[in-house]
């Protein structure tokens, strides 16, 4: 039974610069959710999809984020222009449909952007 | 607006002592509440969940939560502390009439003294 996996683990990217991040949720999962932490805060909620479609994005993800789940299995988030402000955690996690929305996390990707 | 404080940042117990860590939530429907563990670097994980039923629930590696609505609080308690769980513990409520996503606390830092 794999769990929620994120590629890459580390990131570092220079300001400006485009970086992309893969989730893979655990299969049959049909909610997958995308959250931020940043140093000594809990996670925020940026968004989720059921199956492919996105149903929510959060007023944190500005225009230079998008996401994106082709065919309901893996997502991928992309920041656009890098800022140092985006440095961060960026976790990801799915739930399966039905049931009590328990999220299963992945490792999660750290991003510095220098 | 649904929101979780865990009072107190940091918590600090002896090897074999009560661990205790509070949680207060707020939420306009019947809360789903969760407490997740986060070892440094790594991602989430699930504890325990309360959704409906019973109000003291048991989690894994010998942590329970009690849900009081009268109180609207979710505290974690483990009865007798060991090493291994020094980590950063988080509440969170579920929005499950929002397609389940997280809000979650701003956590707590649990050190066991030996």
């Amino acid at each position: 039974d794999t769990g929620v996996s994120q590629d890459p683990r580390h990131k570092i990217t220079k300001r400006g610069q485009n970086v992309t991040f893969r989730c893979d949720p655990i299969s049959e999962h049909n909610r997958l959710y995308w959250y931020r932490q940043t140093l000594g805060q809990g996670p925020e909620f940026l968004t989720y999809f059921q199956n492919e479609a996105q149903l929510e994005k959060s007023r944190l993800l500005s225009d230079r984020f998008s996401a994106e789940r082709p065919k309901g299995s893996f997502s991928t988030l992309e920041i656009q222009r890098t800022e140092q402000g985006d440095s961060a955690m960026y976790l990801c996690a799915s739930s399966p449909n039905g049931g009590s929305y328990e999220q299963y996390f992945g490792p999660g990707t750290r991003l510095t952007v220098t | 607006a649904q929101s979780v404080t865990q009072l107190g940042s940091h918590v600090s117990v002896s090897e074999g002592a009560l661990v205790l860590l509070r949680c207060n939530y707020s939420s306009s429907v019947p809360p789903y509440l969760f407490w997740y563990v986060q070892y440094p670097n790594q991602g989430l994980q699930l504890l325990l969940k309360y959704t409906t039923g019973a109000t003291l629930v048991k989690g894994i590696n010998g942590f329970e939560a009690e849900f009081k609505k009268s109180e609207t609080s979710f505290h974690l308690t483990k009865p007798s502390a060991h090493m291994s769980d020094a980590a950063e513990y988080f509440c969170a409520v579920s929005l499950y009439n929002q397609g389940g996503k997280l809000i979650f606390g701003q956590g707590t830092e649990l050190s066991v003294k030996p």
